[in-house]
């Protein structure tokens, strides 16, 4: 299967503490993509990571791309109540022609107040 | 600004029924167009996608069908609905070109519940 992989399924912790969620592929990728995903809603994008990158930022995020060890790292830190909800990493496979995205199977966190 | 809507939000349909959610993009053209499954706590299953008007590529054999009869117009269609294609279903786009290719871009979702 193509599908990418993500760890841990579930993580919680305090607020203010840092979250880091890891995500695994399988193949060769044109980029990787972070969404965010609140109970019962649709995917909201996050950030996206080419191939040649390494090292992104956004706000309280930071995502890592290493394409040797074919993984992804997602932290948020000072984590905030308001960020419990799934994560999804994603990526796009670099022959694809198509647009189409190979997805993980989440990682579910719970900030606690 | 570009804009994706899907309906209806909520549905509970008996087994045997026919199934109709669409999805209509704004602000943008010539988009990719998809239809994904998300079971309870899973992640996504793409179901299909659409480079243009009336292509349609199929990931999951199943009694599902899609259709593209407008530029920015995806239709997921069932004649007879299961008890397993309960769900929760999600349109998204994406662009074609740019350095953003690939990034989608989520309706609010469609849960469907067969009884």
């Amino acid at each position: 299967s193509q599908q990418g992989e993500e760890d841990p399924q579930a993580l919680s912790i305090q607020e203010g503490e840092n979250a880091t969620m890891n995500c695994s592929y399988k193949t060769s990728i044109n980029n990787l993509q972070w969404y965010r995903q609140n109970s019962g809603r649709g995917l909201v994008h996050l950030i996206l990571i080419r191939s040649n990158e390494r090292e992104k930022h956004s706000g309280r995020l930071r995502v890592t791309l290493d394409t040797s060890k074919k993984s992804s790292s997602l932290l948020i830190t000072a984590s905030r109540a308001a960020d419990t909800a799934s994560y999804f990493c994603a990526y796009l496979g670099r022959s694809s022609n198509t647009g189409k995205l190979i997805f993980g199977q989440g990682t579910t966190l719970q900030v606690k107040p | 600004s570009q804009t994706i809507h899907q309906w209806p939000a909520t549905l509970v349909q008996p087994v045997g029924s026919p199934l109709s959610l669409e999805c209509t993009v704004e602000g943008t053209s010539n988009p990719n167009l998809y239809w994904y499954r998300q079971a309870a706590g899973r992640g996504l299953q793409l179901l299909f996608y659409s480079v243009g008007i009336g292509q349609i590529s199929s990931e999951v054999p199943q009694n599902l069908s899609a259709s593209r009869p407008q530029d920015r117009q995806f239709i997921l269609s069932s004649k007879k609905l299961l008890l397993s294609d309960s769900g929760f279903y999600l349109c998204a786009w994406s662009r074609v070109n740019g350095q953003r290719r690939g990034e989608l871009f989520f309706g609010e979702g469609s849960r469907l519940t067969v009884l």
